[in-house]
């Protein structure tokens, strides 16, 4: 089946530090997604990426589609302790794949 | 409008027990689907449905069944609880024009214990 890598696994920032993570895969996809998910409840959507090449923000995150179609990264910029969470990337061709995600912890 | 909605938020069964995990969305969606959550493994694919009548198996459908007899319900039932699907499982939903998925909407889990 299809494989996505997600880095880093966890990560460990000082409030109002930048924070970047990225997902590769051996395939190509039609639609990177970006998730968060907060202790106890489901992922909630950040950001859908459509096109390669596709540069998207809502707020202080920013993300991409790779032009190869295989990658895709996520910026979030200027952290706050509500940061906190795990961020999830998926690819879609039919259906979702998802990364195994990257712990963000934000310290005040 | 509720979402995704899932029930019950927590289970504990027994080896061998049977029961039925409910998942119902009002959001007209055509495609939905049922993850499980694992530490450290993401989310994978159980099974999922493109509309009524019409279900198909994801990457981990052993134990698992599913039918889609409305828009709005998609119930997954496991048939022998084991220990090894002691885990955290979401349902999903999304638009599907074509039969391909996009944005998916995901329900708060359901937290399933099999001792």
């Amino acid at each position: 089946g299809q494989q996505l890598n997600q880095s880093p696994q966890s990560m460990f920032i000082q409030e109002g530090e930048d924070v970047s993570m990225n997902c590769t895969s051996s395939s190509i996809f039609n639609t990177w997604l970006w998730y968060k998910q907060d202790p106890g409840e489901g992922p909630v959507l950040l950001i859908a990426l459509y096109k390669a090449g596709e540069l998207t923000s809502n707020g202080r995150l920013t993300a991409q589609f790779g032009i190869t179609r295989k990658d895709s990264f996520l910026n979030i910029s200027a952290s706050i302790p509500s940061d906190v969470g795990i961020y999830f990337c998926a690819g879609s061709a039919r259906q979702l794949t998802f990364g195994s995600g990257t712990q963000l912890t934000v310290l005040p | 409008n509720a979402g995704v909605t899932q029930t019950p938020k927590f289970q504990v069964l027994k080896t061998g027990q049977s029961m039925t995990l409910q998942c119902a969305q009002d959001m007209n969606h055509e495609y939905m689907s049922w993850y499980r959550q694992d530490p450290g493994m993401g989310l994978r694919l159980i099974h999922y449905s493109v509309g009524a009548g019409i279900t198909d198996q994801g990457e981990v459908p052993n134990g698992y069944n599913v039918s889609r007899s409305t828009t709005e319900d998609f119930p997954l039932r496991l048939l022998s609880a084991a220990p090894s699907q002691t885990s955290v499982y979401f349902c999903a939903s999304s638009y599907a024009p074509g039969g391909r998925t996009y944005e998916q909407y995901f329900g708060p889990g359901t937290r399933l214990t099999v001792t």
